[in-house]
């Protein structure tokens, strides 16, 4: 079965720069959510989306944004990278929003010097 | 605003032994998950519960869930090394975000 795909799975990026995270939800998913682990950390929530918009919102930093397509793939943009953005990010889909299993991406790894 | 709890956060044990892990939540909640995640990987859905009373289980482990007390459990039997990892709990926010446990790492010795 087809799962959630993350692109990149690892990404170097040093202070001040930008990132972009992409993520694939499960065909006909239409809810999208994004979190944030660090090193020993649990995930943290960021943000959703749902039909295309946000419903959803969590920590995520002022530097951070993201939005979801008219194909359902979403995209995390992060601007001014700090160290302590360095962590894995994971996307989650869903069919519906609300009460309804989260299937996680396998992650990407960023990693600010 | 949700809380969730587990305990204990770190555990060693010696291949063979029985043990629990507990996840306790601050409201109400109709859906409890239990994740495994290994060092650097995803996080692995190894159970989802709805309902009060529900148990399940799959070899070694068995989750069950009490919503009235608010707590789950992760039951381990008979543990061996392959079990080693961390194991989260999440609750269902009824919205759209689940919120974590700070997980159990789990450590078999063999």
């Amino acid at each position: 079965a087809a799962g959630v795909i993350q692109s990149p799975r690892h990404l170097i990026k040093e202070k001040r720069e930008t990132a972009t995270l992409k993520c694939y939800p499960i065909p006909r998913h239409d809810t999208v959510y994004w979190y944030q682990q660090g090193p020993g950390q649990d995930p943290q929530f960021l943000i959703s989306f749902y039909e295309k918009m946000q419903s959803d919102k969590g920590s995520i930093p002022d530097r951070f944004s993201a939005q979801q397509f008219s194909d359902y793939h979403s995209e995390l943009n992060m601007s001014s990278l700090e160290l302590g953005d360095s962590a894995l990010y994971f996307c989650a889909s869903s069919l519906g929003r609300g009460p309804y299993e989260q299937y996680f991406g396998p992650g990407t790894r960023l990693t600010v010097t | 605003e949700l809380k969730v709890e587990q305990n204990p956060l770190f555990l060693s044990m010696q291949e063979g032994k029985n043990y629990t892990i507990y996840c306790n939540y601050s409201t109400t909640s109709d859906r409890l998950y239990w994740y495994r995640q290994d060092p650097g990987k995803s996080l692995e859905s190894l159970f989802v519960l709805l309902s009060n009373g529900a148990v399940k289980q799959e070899g070694r482990l068995m989750a069950s869930l009490d919503t009235k007390a608010r707590l789950s459990t992760l039951h381990i039997t008979a543990a061996v090394h392959d079990l080693s990892a961390t194991y989260f709990c999440a609750v269902d926010m009824r919205d759209d975000k689940i919120i974590f446990g700070k997980g159990t790492r789990l450590h078999i010795l063999p």
